[in-house]
């Protein structure tokens, strides 16, 4: 089936520094990235939904400046969180729709110190 | 940002029970997703319902797309331990562009 690779798994940066993650499909071509954010015990919160070739739309709440994407191709999509602070620290996943529906990757979890 | 009703919040059974849950929904849908999530990893599509009335097994689940295109049903059978987790239900509005509205979640415990 499709497959979406997401790196990192984890990751830990100090306050100020920026952080990329990355969404590779794998076997097929993702025209459009769902970019999600969620806290312990919460459900996913859409970010963002990227679209190659185009520039992304981030839904109410969501800094652009702050949460950049960029989706250079139809296999890879990434977010970079820039002048990360503690409050961003959350588990954040990507999303891509394939053939049956939606292939998630194993998502990301940032903590920001 | 909108969300659908999904029930129960968590559900504390023994193995070996039947389990149920549900999500509803003001809007439309036309396609109703369950997924699962295990701790630290990203969610994992379980059953995919395209069709009111439709009704979809995977194993020993079974999930159906409700016939007012509002709501929509995921059941376990004969509960095991590897069945522990959060099962999300995902739908796609008429109107959406491919978005996901999701549940809050359904946090699965089970007694061994």
């Amino acid at each position: 089936g499709a497959v979406v690779s997401q790196h990192p798994s984890w990751v830990i940066c100090k306050s100020g520094t920026s952080v990329k993650i990355e969404c590779r499909s794998l076997d097929f071509q993702a025209t459009t990235m769902f970019w999600y954010r969620q806290f312990p015990k919460q459900s996913l919160m859409l970010m963002a939904t990227s679209n190659e070739g185009s520039k992304a739309t981030y839904e109410q709440g969501v800094e652009k400046d702050k949460f950049l994407i960029n989706h250079a191709s139809l296999t890879l999509s990434t977010l970079t969180v820039t002048s990360a602070h503690p409050e961003d620290s959350s588990f954040y996943i990507c999303s891509a729709p394939d053939l049956y529906g939606y292939t998630f990757g194993s998502g990301t979890r940032l903590t920001v110190v | 940002g909108q969300q659908l009703n999904q029930s129960p919040q968590s559900m504390f059974i023994q193995e070996g029970e039947d389990v149920s849950m549900n999500c509803t929904s003001s809007s439309i849908f036309n396609t109703w997703l369950w997924y699962k999530q295990d701790p630290g990893e990203g969610p994992v599509l379980l059953i995919a319902l395209y069709k009111a009335g439709e009704l979809t097994s995977n194993g020993r689940l079974t999930a159906q797309f409700g016939i007012t295109r509002k709501d929509s049903f995921l059941n376990i059978s004969a509960s095991i331990p590897s069945d522990v987790g959060i099962y999300f239900c995902a739908g796609q509005r008429e109107d959406s562009n491919y978005q996901l509205i999701w549940g809050a979640g359904t946090k699965l415990i089970i007694k061994p």
